[in-house]
């Protein structure tokens, strides 16, 4: 069964600070992994998807990474900012049918 | 494009009352997901689609019934509210499993007193 972590729970940085968010995951056989964005009380916004095939992904301020034989993924927010603080979910796609998601990571920037 | 759209945004439900909620999709997705999220909590699958007229149970099907009559439409049903279902709900959809994220909806929060 897939497991999936995402550590630290919660993260307090300055504005201006670059920061990476960590996803870790017990099984490498995916087909995919995304990560999303999470305001109090509102939806999930898809931030990023990467293909098992691909290393990383970019937009913006915004790059994760894959790394399959190590288990992880991770988030890097460049050059923060106060509207960056959110809950930061990975999820991740494999051939069982349907996705499994981390408990999140939830950032707080400090202006 | 409308995206997911999920109705009711709130609602307040007693003991044993019954409801359901709303899902649909205008992007033509096959896969079509609920999942509840407890305060502070990850999402959990309650119930999941690949395609019309064929549904399967995620991990927390219990109390919860769902259908797919139609691509677009994914209704969850619950019969006989109880406190435990208090939690904010969460409709998804993709074109694929293999290939393509997932776009999720706005939520609905449930309260059952």
């Amino acid at each position: 069964k897939q497991e999936v972590t995402q550590i630290p729970a919660a993260l307090s940085v300055p504005e201006g600070e670059n920061l990476v968010l960590n996803c870790s995951f017990t099984d490498s056989a995916i087909y995919n992994l995304q990560w999303f964005r999470q305001d109090p009380g509102k939806g999930l916004t898809s931030l990023l998807l990467i293909q098992s095939s691909q290393r990383e992904q970019t937009s913006g301020r915004l790059n994760a990474s894959l790394d399959k034989s190590s288990g992880r993924s991770t988030l890097y927010i460049a050059a923060s900012q106060p509207g960056d603080s959110a809950t930061y979910l990975c999820a991740l796609n494999t051939n069982a049918g349907k996705s499994t998601f981390g408990d999140g990571t939830t950032l707080t920037v400090k202006p | 494009n409308a995206g997911v759209t999920q109705t009711p945004k709130f609602r307040i439900l007693k003991i044993g009352q019954s409801m359901t909620l709303q899902c649909t999709q205008d992007m033509n997705h096959n896969y079509m997901y609920w999942y509840r999220q407890d305060p502070g909590m990850g999402l959990k699958l309650i119930y999941y689609s690949v395609g019309a007229g064929i549904t399967d149970k995620g991990e927390v099907p219990n109390g919860y019934n769902v259908s797919r009559s139609t691509t677009e439409d994914f209704p969850l049903r619950l019969e006989l509210a109880a406190p435990s279902q208090t939690s904010v709900y969460f409709c998804a959809s993709s074109y694929g499993h293999r290939y393509y994220g997932y776009t999720f909806g706005s939520g609905t929060r449930l309260t059952v007193v």
